[in-house]
């Protein structure tokens, strides 16, 4: 079955102890992001990697650091939880875009369950 | 910059009516727009997208959408609600980078008997 996994799907942790989130995906697509959803805010992007090696910052990246060492795996590490970081977070991948050429976000994205955390 | 507006917070729906969920967006060029669904602790399910030709696009569950160039907007509607469909509904552009998703803050679906 084509999907995202991610793990833990629960976690409660208390400030300052590194953690890490677990996203993998079984579709070989080349982009992945992850994305916090907080009440009233919506989806915010933290972090996308176009590819193996290649990531970048998205709307809200500070506090979190990711990887992409292989296709299929983009975990999310935060190294000191903070609270602000208590929210649902998400792990997305996308096949390639909607019109020749286009990559990334040009085509709908395939969502992780998500991971509720939070920090003490 | 791109946004995403979704400018009802909640909406309450009888079963068997008609629902209209709206959104608008800015966006300079042509959009990439998505609609997604997400239940009760569940992850985001995408209902339909539009990239480009017919403005009324057909999804899943019943679902339509109906891309404005002139009103900027890409409405959801459905014919008529079932209690399952209550759920929250997110409205989505691909941003000009093809980097994000750019959703709006939703619309929470409540669907009384």
């Amino acid at each position: 079955e084509a999907q995202v996994t991610q793990n833990p799907r629960y976690l409660i942790t208390v400030t300052g102890k590194k953690l890490t989130v677990t996203c993998s995906q079984n579709m070989n697509h080349e982009y992945m992001s992850w994305y916090r959803q907080d009440p009233g805010l919506g989806l915010r992007q933290i972090y996308y990697s176009m590819n193996v090696e290649v990531t970048d910052k998205g709307d809200v990246p500070e506090g979190y650091k990711v990887s992409r060492k292989e296709k299929r795996n983009f975990p999310l590490i935060l190294e000191s939880p903070s609270p602000n970081q208590t929210s649902l977070y998400f792990c997305a991948s996308s096949p390639p875009g909607g019109a020749p050429g286009l990559v990334g976000s040009y085509n709908e994205q395939f969502f992780g369950p998500g991971t509720r955390l939070t920090v003490l | 910059a791109q946004s995403v507006t979704q400018p009802d917070i909640h909406i309450t729906v009888s079963e068997g009516a008609s629902l209209e969920l709206r959104c608008n967006y800015s966006y300079g060029a042509t959009p990439y727009l998505f609609w997604y669904v997400q239940s009760p602790g569940q992850g985001l399910q995408l209902l339909l997208k539009y990239f480009s030709g017919d403005t009324l696009v057909q999804g899943i569950k019943g679902f339509e959408a109906e891309f404005k160039r002139s009103q900027s907007s890409f409405n959801l509607r459905k014919p008529s609600v079932h209690w399952s469909d209550a759920a929250e509904y997110f409205c989505a552009v691909g941003d000009q980078a093809g980097t994000a998703l750019i959703f709006g803050k939703g619309t929470t679906l409540s669907v009384s008997s």
